[in-house]
């Protein structure tokens, strides 16, 4: 089944301590990103790929790294979390116009 | 900023079709209409698009005017598993990224 996957789904951490998100995807896509959803604000763009080795920020890559060494694989990392990090995290895939995403992690920050 | 304007909320009664607008007056010729839909916490599901032509897929169909500058998504059937936000967002070929609105909430009434 063609997905993008998430891991963990929920996660509680404290400020400061690292911590990372994994997304994989089945599918050979080439383009991967990261969003954040947080209530009024909507989905916003942390980072994208477009491809292996080629990373860029979004609109809010602040406190975010990335990397992509392989095709399928595309990890969050947060290296000093912090409480207004608290929030729905989603990867996605995409192909053209169409974004798959995964179903998401909830962090929270305390 | 969103090329897109979409109501904030609709309601629908269950079994009948939904008809969800989108305009997008500034839409220039290379540009796509996609819709998405976001169900509740869930990562957004790509539904479908179109450039000029009215699409139809197993999900819904979408209506294209011929100056292209509104659209319609229609579920024709509308159940309670389509209470969502519904996503109408506007894209070239060549834009990196996909900038998501704040779409319309649909409430299907039983």
């Amino acid at each position: 089944e063609a997905q993008v996957t998430q891991n963990p789904r929920y996660l509680i951490t404290v400020t400061g301590k690292k911590l990372t998100v994994t997304c994989s995807q089945n599918m050979n896509h080439e383009y991967m990103s990261w969003y954040r959803q947080d209530p009024g604000l909507g989905l916003r763009q942390i980072y994208y790929s477009m491809n292996v080795e080629v990373t860029d920020k979004g609109d809010v890559p602040e406190g975010y790294k990335v990397s992509r060494k392989e095709k399928r694989n595309f990890p969050l990392i947060l290296e000093s979390p912090s409480p207004n990090q608290t929030s729905l995290y989603f990867c996605a895939s995409r192909v053209g116009g169409e974004q798959y995403f995964g179903p998401g992690t909830r962090l929270t920050v305390t | 900023d969103a090329k897109t304007t979409q109501p904030p909320s609709m309601d629908c009664a269950e079994g009948r079709a939904a008809n969800l607008p989108c305009n997008h007056s500034t839409i220039s010729g290379n540009e796509y209409v996609y819709w998405y839909r976001q169900i509740h916490s869930q990562g957004p599901q790509y539904i479908i698009h179109g450039l000029k032509n009215n699409e139809t897929n197993e999900m819904a169909s979408l209506i294209i005017t011929e100056d292209r500058k509104s659209s319609t998504l229609i579920l024709p059937h509308a159940t309670l598993r389509d209470t969502a936000v519904y996503y109408c967002i506007v894209r070239s070929n060549r834009d990196d990224k996909i900038i998501f609105g704040k779409g319309t909430r649909l409430h299907i009434l039983p």
